[in-house]
């Protein structure tokens, strides 16, 4: 069974740029959810969506959004990006929402913002 | 606000010793935890859990342990080996909801 696939895994972008991160849940999976993280804050929760819906958010700006598709694959974008967006974003599956258990994370795709 | 929180950034520990990584945190609700390990360039994997109506759970060399009173959580690794470097997160949730990470401590085992 395939494992939960990031694209791209390394890019870098300029302040004030957009970027689109891709995110493939593990087959079957429904929920998936994304986390920044960054060195000293651990991961910090971004937002979880499930059937197309998104059924958490944490506390990041309006420049951060994401949404899932039909298939359950996921994107989030990030506008107008500042230096303090530089960081590791991790994307994570489970089988539905509100399952307590475990997230079965990606590999991340690391943004650096010059 | 960090509900959940790992203040030891490091750790260093003996091969073959044992380790303890603590966490704390602020939410007397919080209903499951868990803990993840990372390696450099890979994504979080999932360790062990632990139920609140539990205070251990055990998985092989991996043991967690709970006080609910003191709002505590720990996890031992026995004995520690070379392959278990890595940063370790532990992570809460309330009612099914989102998973809350701490900080992460990183723990580093020699030979």
């Amino acid at each position: 069974k395939a494992g939960v696939t990031q694209t791209p895994r390394y890019l870098i972008k300029t302040r004030g740029q957009q970027v689109t991160l891709s995110c493939s849940p593990i087959s079957g999976h429904r929920s998936v959810s994304w986390y920044q993280q960054t060195p000293g804050q651990g991961l910090q929760f971004l937002f979880e969506y499930f059937s197309e819906t998104q059924r958490n958010k944490g506390n990041f700006p309006g420049r951060f959004s994401g949404r899932q598709f039909s298939n359950s694959r996921s994107e989030m974008n990030v506008s107008t990006l500042e230096l303090g967006d530089s960081a590791l974003y991790l994307c994570a599956s489970r089988p539905y929402s509100g399952l307590t258990g475990e997230l079965f994370f990606g590999e991340g795709s690391r943004l650096t913002v010059l | 606000d960090q509900q959940v929180k790992q203040n030891s950034p490091s750790l260093s520990v003996q091969e073959g010793r044992i380790s303890i990584l603590n966490c704390d945190y602020t939410n007397s609700m919080f209903d499951y935890f868990l803990w993840y390990k990372k390696y450099p360039a890979e994504g979080p994997t999932f360790l062990i859990s632990i139920s609140s109506i539990k205070d251990k759970n055990e998985d092989g060399r991996f043991t967690v342990f709970l006080n609910k009173s003191a709002k505590h959580l720990s996890l031992h690794i026995v004995p520690s080996q070379p392959g278990d470097s890595a940063v370790y997160f532990c992570a809460a949730s309330l009612n099914t909801d989102k998973l809350i990470f701490g900080t992460g401590t990183r723990l580093q085992v020699f030979p």
